[in-house]
C-alpha cells in the first residue's frame, strides 16, 4: 500500500521551532518530488515547499523563505521539514504530498499533522 | 506567487451538471499546461482529481474533466452524486486558488 506518514506537530511557542517527518512505503521513493502543504484552520491551502528526488529543485513559498527548510533521505525514505522562527499564523495542518512522477499534479497526501504556534 | 481565483461556491442538482472555474494570470495558468484540482471532504486530506489540465489519475471517475481556455481553468462535473460535495480547490505552480464550495442539492 502506498503511504505517506507525518509526525512531529504539535504545540510551540512563537520563535520556537519544530521538526516535521514524513515516513513513505509501498512505492519508489527516491524518483518522487515531494511537497509539504498546509491547510490553514479557515480551510486554505498553500504549498510551502517542493524538493525533487536529486535535491536540485527545491522550492519555498515567500512566507516561509528563509525560515524553514526542506530534506530527504533517500535510505530511509523519509523526508523532513525543519521549521524555524515559528510565528502564529504558521498554525496549520501540514500535509506531505507526493508529487506525479514527471507531472505536476499531488496524488499523494499523508494523514497531515497540526502544527499550533501559541503562547 | 500569483493568485487564484475561484467562485466561493457552486451548487447543482443530483444527476445535473456543473462547471467552476480558476482563473489567474497568464504567467500562473495561460502559459502553462499545469493545472490540478483536488476534491477535499471535511476530515479528511484533499484528493487529486486532474492534473496537467485534463489528465485523470488511475480510480477517478470519468465523470470529472477539466479544461483550459486564455487564463481560466475549469473542472467539469458530470451526472452529480450526493457524496461529490466538499471544496474543490485548483493549483497551479505550486499556488492554489481559495476554493469552491460545492452543494448537491
Amino acid at each position: 500500500e502506498v503511504r505517506l506518514v507525518e509526525s512531529g506537530g504539535g504545540l510551540v511557542k512563537p520563535g520556537g521551532s519544530l521538526r516535521l517527518s514524513c515516513a513513505a512505503s509501498g512505492f519508489a521513493f527516491k524518483s518522487y518530488t515531494f511537497n509539504w502543504v498546509r491547510q490553514f484552520p479557515g480551510r486554505g491551502l498553500e504549498c510551502v515547499s517542493s524538493l525533487s528526488p536529486s535535491n536540485s529543485y527545491i522550492y519555498y513559498s515567500d512566507s516561509v523563505k528563509g525560515r524553514f527548510t526542506t530534506t530527504r533521505d533517500n535510505t530511509n525514505n523519509s523526508v523532513y521539514l525543519q521549521m524555524d522562527s515559528l510565528r502564529p499564523d504558521d498554525t496549520a495542518i501540514y500535509y506531505c504530498v507526493r508529487q506525479v512522477i514527471s507531472g505536476s499534479g499531488m496524488d499523494v497526501w499523508g494523514q497531515g499533522t497540526w502544527v499550533t504556534v501559541s503562547s | 506567487q500569483s493568485a487564484l481565483t475561484q467562485p466561493a461556491a457552486v451548487s447543482g442538482s443530483l444527476g445535473q451538471s456543473i462547471t467552476m472555474s480558476c482563473t489567474g494570470s497568464t504567467r500562473a495558468i495561460g502559459s502553462y499546461d499545469i493545472v490540478s484540482w483536488y476534491h477535499q471532504v471535511p476530515d479528511r486530506a484533499p484528493k487529486l482529481l486532474i492534473y496537467e489540465v485534463n489528465k485523470r489519475p488511475s480510480g477517478v471517475s470519468d465523470r470529472f474533466s477539466g479544461s483550459k481556455s486564455g487564463n481560466t481553468a475549469s473542472l467539469t462535473i458530470t451526472g452529480l452524486q450526493a457524496d461529490d460535495e466538499g471544496d474543490y480547490y485548483c493549483c497551479s505552480r505550486k499556488v492554489f486558488g481559495g476554493g469552491t464550495k460545492l452543494t448537491v442539492l
